[in-house]
C-alpha cells in the first residue's frame, strides 16, 4: 500500500529559526512529490518535485528530493510568524493519484 | 480571475440527513476531485472525474456520491450513509496533475449535529 509519512507532525519554533520538514514515502511507481502550505482553508502549491538533488527554491523556502532514500525536506529560513500553517506532502503514483501525507503543523511564534 | 469556488464555506446537518457540497471551477481543467481531511490524517480522496459525465470511486467513497453533467461543476452529496460525515471537505481541480498538481478550493466544513 502507498504511504506517505511526515515529521514531525507538529513544531514550534520562534521568528529567525529555520526550519526543516521531512517527508518520506513508500509507493511502487514514483513520479512527482508535490509540497503546500494550507494556512486556513485552500492550500496552496509550494514546489513539485521530480529529480534526485536538485534543490528548488522560493524566497526563504527550499526543498529537495532523494529518490534513492524515498524522502524530501522542505527547509524553511528565517522563519516569521506568517509561515504558520500546515505543509502537506504528497506523492503521485503512476496511474493513480496523489497519496497525501498527514501534515506537519508549524507554529512560529514572535 | 480564474480559481475554485466551493460552497457553503460552513454547514450543520442532522443526522440522517442527506447534504449537497458545491463545487465550481472556470479554469477550465479536465479533472476534478474531493478530498476529505480530518486532523491528523492528512488529505484522503472521495471521488474523482477526469471528463465529464464519469466519474470514479476514491479510497473513501461509501456513503458519498458524485456527478459531473458539466464540466465547472462537481457537486458531492454526503449522503446519509455516511458513518462519519463531519469533517472539512476540499475540492480540487487539475489540467495535467502529474505536471502541474492540483488547484483547491476553499474548502467546506461539514458538522453533523
Amino acid at each position: 500500500e502507498d504511504k506517505v509519512v511526515q515529521s514531525p507532525l507538529s513544531l514550534v519554533v520562534h521568528e529567525g529559526d529555520t526550519v526543516t520538514l521531512n517527508c518520506s514515502y513508500e509507493v511502487t511507481n514514483f513520479r512527482s512529490l508535490l509540497w503546500y502550505k494550507q494556512e486556513k482553508k485552500a492550500p496552496t502549491f509550494l514546489f513539485m518535485l521530480t529529480s534526485s538533488g536538485i534543490e528548488k527554491k522560493s524566497g526563504r523556502l527550499s526543498s529537495i528530493l532523494d529518490k534513492k532514500e524515498l524522502f524530501s525536506i522542505l527547509n524553511i529560513t528565517a522563519t516569521q510568524t506568517g509561515d504558520s500553517a500546515i505543509y502537506l506532502c504528497a506523492v503521485f503514483n503512476y496511474g493513480q493519484n496523489f497519496v497525501f501525507g498527514p501534515g506537519t503543523r508549524l507554529s512560529a511564534l514572535p | 480571475d480564474g480559481g475554485i469556488t466551493q460552497s457553503p464555506k460552513y454547514l450543520f446537518r442532522k443526522e440522517g440527513q442527506n447534504v449537497t457540497l458545491s463545487c465550481e471551477q472556470n479554469l477550465n481543467h479536465d479533472a476534478m476531485y474531493w478530498y476529505r481531511q480530518d486532523p491528523g490524517q492528512g488529505l484522503r480522496l472521495i471521488y474523482y472525474s477526469q471528463i465529464v459525465n464519469d466519474f470514479q470511486k476514491g479510497d473513501i467513497a461509501e456513503g458519498y456520491s458524485v456527478s459531473r453533467e458539466k464540466k465547472e461543476s462537481f457537486p458531492l452529496t454526503v449522503t446519509s450513509a455516511q458513518k462519519n460525515p463531519t469533517a472539512f471537505y476540499l475540492c480540487a481541480s487539475s489540467i495535467q496533475l502529474d505536471l502541474y498538481g492540483y488547484t483547491f478550493g476553499s474548502g467546506t466544513r461539514l458538522t453533523v449535529v
